[in-house]
Order: structure tokens, then sequence, then C-alpha cells
């Protein structure tokens, strides 16, 4: 039944340690998002993937990367974790890219600590 | 400048009263979608229910109903019949396309307990 799934639900990782959190999707989406949401914040959009086109925020640090190998997974790779990138990811999903009245489904996230 | 503003922090609220949870926005662009998702603590995004800017009508899904006021440029969140499971944070959201790329911009939340 789940629709949009993340792995793991929690990541533990050493600072500078390269970590990589997990997204499938059930629904056959052509867009894909990663979000970073920190404690008692609104998310904040990293990048997205319209098919295998990669858009990146203007403010994304480098440090943080994306595959899509196909429209079911995306991963988000952390090069070189900082104890500021300790954060709660986001993946999501829409079927449009270009649609103002597409709805974006999330998936569970993955808490990520830093230590 | 802040697209999506939610003004209230936080909110008590006791079980089986309804709700109001407020959110204005800010855009220049006719056509625009607003979006409500609940986000209890175990951190999933739930979507609730979307209001399109060309809709006449009021969106409603269960016990969600979205007070859409155009030239205010409000979409409040209304829950009736609120239950302890309706505890979370609570936010609003505006879908626009900006140079040919959608964004989802988010306000700051709300959360909302209820109260026994």
């Amino acid at each position: 039944d789940a629709m949009v799934i993340q792995n793991p639900r929690y990541q533990v990782t050493q600072f500078g340690k390269p970590v990589t959190l997990s997204c499938s999707q059930t629904l056959n989406h052509n867009v894909m998002y990663w979000y970073q949401q920190k404690s008692s914040q609104a998310p904040k959009l990293l990048f997205h993937y319209y098919d295998k086109d990669f858009n990146n925020e203007a403010d994304t640090p480098d440090n943080f990367q994306s595959r899509r190998p196909n429209t079911s997974f995306c991963f988000l790779d952390i090069r070189s974790p900082g104890l500021g990138d300790a954060a709660m990811y986001l993946c999501a999903t829409s079927r449009a890219r270009e649609s103002r009245t597409d709805t974006q489904y999330f998936g569970p996230g993955t808490r990520l600590t830093v230590l | 400048a802040q697209k999506i503003t939610q003004t209230q922090p936080g909110m008590f609220v006791q079980e089986k009263e309804a709700v109001t949870l407020d959110c204005t926005y800010d855009t220049s662009d006719p056509s625009y979608g607003l979006f409500w998702y609940k986000q209890p603590s175990s951190g999933e995004m739930i979507f609730l229910i979307y209001q399109g800017s060309y809709d006449q009508q009021n969106a409603t899904e269960g016990r969600y109903s979205l007070n859409f006021q155009k030239a205010r440029k409000s979409a409040n969140l209304v829950i009736s019949a609120s239950q302890l499971g309706d505890s979370a944070m609570y936010f609003c959201a505006m879908r626009e396309v900006l140079f040919g790329n959608e964004k989802l911009t988010f306000g700051t939340g709300t959360r909302l307990t209820i109260i026994p």
C-alpha cells in the first residue's frame, strides 16, 4: 500500500563519513524531490528530478548530491556530513512538474543523526 | 518576502471542537495551488487538502475544509469535530511555476494540540 518509501527511517553516521539515503515510489510519478527539514522548521527543497533531468536549488550545498537510476528510485548522497546536516530528509513525488495543481506525496522521512 | 505566512505557532483546542488554522499567501501569479499538510511526530508529511486558484468552491475532504478567500489571499484550514489524533504540526504550502520549474513553498507551520 505504501506509495513513497524511504529507507532507512533512522540513520546515524559519523562526522565526515559519507551516507546515502534511499527513496522509492510505486506511483510511477515523473518527478521526485528531496527536502531537508530541521527541527521546528519548514521543509526546504534541496533538488528535484523530472525524469532524468536534475534540478538543483541555488542554495543547496555541494556536499549534497543525488542520483536517480530509474523512475522508481532516487538517492540522496551526503559526501561529508557535518553536524549541521542532522535533520529529517523527506522524499516526495508528483506526477508532473509544470502543473500548479499537482499534489506532492511525501514519504515517511529519514531522520539523520551526525555524531 | 515571505510567500506563506502562518501566524499561529501553536494552538490548544478541546477535543470535539472545531479549529481554524490560519494561512495567508502572497503571489502575483494568477494560477497557483494551495495545499495543507499534516506532520505528526513520526515525521511523515500527510497531504490533507488542495485548493486551486481558479476553483469556485471551497475544497472539502471529510472533516477538513479550506476557507479560501482569494481577495484577502487567505486559505485557512478548518478541522471540524477535532480528535486526539489531530495533534500534529500543520503546514500550509503554495505551488507556483517559476521559469518553467515548479516550487512548493511552505509556511512555518502551526503546532496543534488537542486536549482531551
